[in-house]
């Protein structure tokens, strides 16, 4: 069965550092999401991605977030300077299409870590 | 804006008893409603979706859920739990009429099913 793969699984970093997360999606999908997950907190959206462009974002997805689909396979999001408050799960996703009843396919999660 | 409350942390019960995981939901307009599933160290899994007509859907390994307008809730329901079955749990709503592709997620809810 296809599946949505992340690396890294956990990472570590200092906070003001840069970081990247990497995301492969299903294949045939068109739609791509970053979601997240503070320890003990709900499943929070960030970003949707359809064509090369951010197609919705939260409030939380501010200055210090990016995403970017570099190479038709990989999706991405990037923390320019981390903080202590981005430790989290942070869960990718792809659909085929982007609206009604359309099933998101999650990934396994990356855990970032900011000391 | 949408959201979504699972209001138990966790639910015990035992193997071959019937189990029950409450989420209860709030939408401008009509809502599409979610059921996934998270195991340790993987992603969260889709079971099942409501998107119109009958008001009981059944999903993957055995799970059913029932919508109930009145009471704006989708309660998640299997007739015999197995041990396997001990999980976590999101419920997860879309409101369409809003035009977002976000789906809003609850904080989750730990099924334990003892032997």
């Amino acid at each position: 069965e296809p599946e949505v793969t992340q690396t890294p699984s956990h990472q570590v970093t200092q906070m003001g550092q840069e970081v990247i997360l990497r995301c492969v999606p299903i294949s045939n999908h068109l739609y791509f999401y970053w979601y997240r997950q503070i320890l003990g907190q709900k499943v929070e959206f960030l970003v949707s991605f359809y064509n090369n462009e951010i197609s919705e974002k939260s409030e939380i997805f501010d200055d210090q977030f990016s995403v970017e689909r570099p190479d038709g396979s990989n999706f991405t999001l990037k923390i320019r300077s981390t903080k202590l408050e981005d430790s989290a799960m942070y869960f990718c996703a792809s659909s085929e299409a982007s609206v009604g009843a359309n099933v998101l396919t999650f990934g396994a999660g990356s855990r970032l870590t900011v000391l | 804006a949408q959201s979504v409350a699972q209001p138990e942390d966790q639910v015990n019960v035992a193997e071959g008893n019937p189990l029950t995981v409450k989420c209860t939901y709030s939408v401008s307009g009509n809502p599409y409603l979610f059921w996934y599933v998270q195991y340790p160290n993987r992603g969260l899994q889709f079971l099942l979706k409501y998107i119109t007509g009958d008001n009981l859907v059944k999903g993957s390994y055995g799970f059913e859920a029932e919508f109930n307008k009145s009471q704006t809730s989708f309660h998640l329901k299997k007739p015999s739990a197995l041990v396997s079955d001990s999980a976590l749990y999101f419920c997860a709503v879309r409101d369409l009429n809003t035009g977002f592709q976000k789906l809003v997620f609850g904080t989750g809810t730990r099924l334990l099913v003892s032997p």
